[in-house]
């Protein structure tokens, strides 16, 4: 089993839909859990951190259920400007070394 | 406040070849990293460094080989290039352990390395 597995994807949605990401993680010790955005032929970004309680940043939502070791990334009002790759990442060492998903493309249309 | 860059943006090199992929940060980051990213594929860890004179292996260290004089560069070399190594390679850095925020990984630009 990979370390974190995400939706294939890539998910096609017209403006103003909801659309979820899913991802799980093998690695139980895992610590910190992040979803990043990445713009075709980019670097990445950090869109928000995932807190056990889940946490909302405008339109997006960052659940984490720890005993599925499962994370979920929710948008709502899907904007054009939201079409990216969103990558699941996880950190489980004492180094803040990260372990990324394959990411989910997304792709936002009029 | 450059944050992190990386040169070169683009090289193309023929196998055998050996090059240095430079990268430094200005934000005064103790933690550093080398990623490779190939198409369709999420980020792979090369190696890190947790502050000057400090570095580890990740988990595709080999052809590859760092060094951390300063606490601003971390330059990746490849020796003997092959075209396994053809792929876009990013540098991060990270203020370190303490806080949550301290995980945030803030990434160069990239370098986009052909092997031919």
């Amino acid at each position: 089993r990979k370390e974190v597995e995400q939706d294939p994807g890539p998910f096609n949605v017209p403006e103003g839909a909801t659309v979820a990401f899913n991802c799980t993680y093998s690695n139980s010790a895992s610590q910190s859990f992040f979803w990043y955005r990445q713009d075709c032929r980019k670097e990445p970004k950090l869109l928000m951190s995932v807190y056990s309680s889940g946490n909302e940043d405008g339109r997006f939502t960052a659940q984490l259920n720890r005993a599925s070791q499962y994370i979920s990334l929710l948008i709502r009002d899907s904007k054009l400007s939201d079409s990216a790759t969103y990558l699941c990442v996880v950190s489980h060492s004492g180094y803040s070394t990260l372990t990324f998903g394959k990411g989910t493309m997304l792709l936002v249309s009029p | 406040n450059a944050g992190v860059t990386q040169t070169p943006k683009f090289r193309i090199l023929k196998i055998g070849q050996s090059m240095t992929l430079q990268c430094t940060q200005d934000m005064n980051h103790n933690y550093m990293y080398w990623y490779r990213q190939d198409p369709g594929m999420g980020l792979k860890l090369i190696y890190y460094s947790v502050g000057a004179g400090i570095t580890d292996k990740g988990e595709v260290p080999n052809g590859y080989n760092v060094s951390r004089s300063t606490t601003e560069d971390f330059p990746l070399r490849l020796e003997l290039a092959a075209p396994s190594q053809t792929s876009v390679y990013f540098c991060a850095s990270s203020p370190g352990q303490g806080a949550r925020v301290g995980y945030e990984q803030y990434f160069g630009p990239g370098t986009r390395l052909t092997v031919t």
